[in-house]
């Protein structure tokens, strides 16, 4: 299993522009999850979907964010625009309904100056 | 509501030692708890959860943990550390009695490990 898969590993963007991070869950999963980790905040959760479908967007900090997961093997996350505070690692992972850990991917590293 | 704690930022111990990490945790329902790892420039892998049954659950890289109702604790050790042991360790929990459509996982702050030769 290639497990969840995410790009691109590191983005580099200008204060103002827009950024879109793309994740590809393990086959099978049925829910999606994005999260953004600082050293000030920790992890925090943003947004997850379960069969594609957005249950809970309470964590996305403003409405420069959007998500979406057009089929279940595809998500994004935008920002638009960009501001410097949103620099962190941005995380997805996956899960299936059965189970109940989460499988992370490798995060992208995004740097807004 | 649920919350995790990690009193410790970092924990130092040397390599062949039993090592703890701390983790306490807040939830009104059962406890649905988990452990992760994350090596530098790497993504969180799990590690090993405890869900129901037996308190004492092991897991990946002779890892293991356990749950304890009355102190609200789920500590993960290790009888033996490594220095490839050395990483960031973060605790999670998840109210089990929460309804359908409310899986989150809140985690602590994480603890860095640092097994010294």
């Amino acid at each position: 299993d290639a497990g969840v898969i995410q790009s691109p590993r590191h983005e580099v963007t200008e204060m103002g522009q827009e950024v879109t991070l793309r994740c590809k869950p393990i086959s099978g999963h049925d829910y999606l999850f994005w999260y953004r980790q600082t050293m000030m905040r920790g992890l925090e959760l943003l947004i997850y979907f379960n069969n594609n479908v957005p249950i809970d967007d309470s964590g996305m900090p403003e409405d420069r964010f959007s998500a979406k997961m057009p089929n279940a093997s595809f998500s994004t996350l935008k920002i638009q625009p960009s501001e410097p505070r949103d620099s962190a690692v941005y995380f997805c992972a996956s899960r299936i309904d059965r189970a109940y850990e989460q499988y992370f991917g490798p995060g992208t590293r995004l740097t807004v100056t | 509501a649920q919350s995790v704690a990690q009193p410790e930022d970092q924990v130092n111990v040397a390599e062949g030692n039993p090592l703890t990490v701390k983790c306490t945790y807040s939830v009104s329902g059962n406890p649905y708890l988990f452990w992760y790892v994350q090596y530098p420039n790497r993504g969180l892998q799990f590690l090993l959860k405890y869900i129901t049954g037996d308190n004492l659950v092991k897991g990946s890289y002779g890892f293991e943990a356990e749950f304890n109702k009355s102190q609200t604790s789920f500590h993960l050790k290790k009888p033996s550390a490594l220095v490839s042991d050395s990483a960031l360790y973060f605790c999670a929990v998840r109210d089990g009695d929460s309804g359908a459509g409310s899986y989150q996982l809140t985690f602590g702050k994480g603890t860095k490990l640092s097994v010294i030769p």
